[in-house]
Formats: C-alpha cells, sequence, structure tokens
C-alpha cells in the first residue's frame, strides 16, 4: 500500500462546476496536509495547508480533513480552464517525513 | 514570498559528463530538497540537507551526490551522467519543522536531458 494515494483521473469537469480532489494517506499519525498545483511542465506551487480536522476555506478552494478516515480532499469551486492542472497531495507522516501521491490530473472543459 | 532559484531551466549533457545543479534560496530556510519527476512516477527524492554540511540520502541516491557549504546553496551534482538521469530535477527548501510542519517551496526545475 502506498503512503499517499491519489487517482491519477484525468478527472474532467465542466466549467463553473464543483472540482473534488481525493487524497488517503495510510500514516495514522499524520499532522501535516499540502495541496499542489503543478501545470503541465513547471514546478508544483503550494495552494493549501491543512493540520486540522475540517475544513478550510481559501477562496474558491476548500481543503476537507478527516483524520479518523485518512483522507483529505481538495474542493474547487466554480472550475475554470486555467484550474486545468495536476493536483498534488503531500503528507507529512509520523516521522515528519513528507510523502507526495502521484497526482491526479484536473482538466476543466469549457 | 519565497523565492528558490536553480540555475538552468534547460539543460542538455553528454554521456559521462560531470553535472552541476545549482539551486539557491533567499528565506534563510534550513532545509533543502532535490528531487527528479518522471512522468508515471511522480516526485522522486534524491538527496535532503537540514543544515550547513549535512546531507541524507533519500530514496533514489545512485549516481547522484550533492554539496551544501552554505546555508542558502544546495547543489545536486551528477559524477558521470546517464541516459536515465534525463529528467525534470526539482530543488526546493522549507523551514525547520516547529509545532507545525512547514510545507516545501520549489523552485521552477530544470529539465535535463543527457544524451
Amino acid at each position: 500500500q502506498k503512503e499517499v494515494e491519489q487517482n491519477s483521473g484525468p478527472l474532467s469537469v465542466p466549467e463553473g462546476a464543483i472540482a473534488s480532489l481525493n487524497c488517503t494517506y495510510s500514516d495514522r499519525g499524520s499532522q501535516s496536509f499540502f495541496w499542489y498545483r503543478q501545470y503541465s511542465g513547471k514546478s508544483p506551487e503550494l495552494i493549501m495547508s491543512i493540520y486540522s480536522n475540517g475544513d478550510k476555506e481559501d477562496g474558491r478552494f476548500t481543503a476537507q480533513l478527516n483524520k479518523a478516515s485518512q483522507y483529505v480532499s481538495l474542493l474547487i469551486r466554480d472550475s475554470q480552464p486555467s484550474d486545468s492542472a495536476t493536483y498534488l497531495c503531500a503528507v507529512y507522516n509520523a516521522g515528519n517525513m513528507l510523502t507526495f501521491g502521484g497526482g491526479t490530473r484536473l482538466m476543466v472543459k469549457p | 514570498d519565497v523565492k528558490v532559484t536553480q540555475s538552468s531551466r534547460y539543460l542538455v549533457k553528454r554521456t559521462g559528463e560531470k553535472v552541476f545543479l545549482e539551486c539557491v534560496q533567499d528565506m534563510d530556510h534550513e532545509n533543502m530538497f532535490w528531487y527528479r519527476q518522471d512522468p508515471g512516477l511522480g516526485l522522486r527524492l534524491i538527496y535532503f540537507s537540514y543544515d550547513v554540511k549535512m546531507k541524507e540520502k533519500g530514496d533514489i541516491p545512485e549516481g547522484y551526490s550533492v554539496s551544501r557549504e552554505k546555508k542558502e546553496r544546495f547543489s545536486l551534482i551528477l559524477e558521470s551522467a546517464s541516459t536515465n538521469q534525463t529528467s525534470m530535477y526539482l530543488c526546493a527548501s522549507s523551514s525547520p519543522t516547529g509545532v507545525r510542519n512547514s510545507p516545501l517551496h520549489f523552485g521552477n526545475g530544470t529539465r535535463l536531458t543527457v544524451t
């Protein structure tokens, strides 16, 4: 079992819809969680961090964390074609090592 | 804003050459990392450093070495480049772990092609 798992996609949503990206992790002691956006040929860019159970909102982005179920998700409201990218989930495990998921490719169709 | 600068955006080298990839960060971060990213394989950690002159092997250190002589600079060295080292190389930095783990901030990446 991989430490951090994401569906590779592509996830295709129409413009204006909500995109829901999911990530599961295996280490119950994990405490810190991050979402990165990576455009094709570019480097990952940090978009959200979340440390506590529940929701954290930043503009059109909402990160959701459920430690009991060991998943973290990213919702993108009012999706735009410019949101088309690969989204990477990153998790610090109990040993303070950061592990990245393989990423989910999101396609927002006009 | 954190700035992590990688010296080259694109690099083409020949098999057997010694290759230096340079990375500089301007936020006085203690932690620096080198990853490579390949299609279908995701981000893989090559080496990291938590302090000057300190280095730790990551998941795929074979064929690579690193140097951290100054806090702001972390260099990745390919002693004898091979075609299977053709990849996107990403440098990142972060502040030390405190109450909460800090995120990594990435440079723009160096796309290395070894022919």
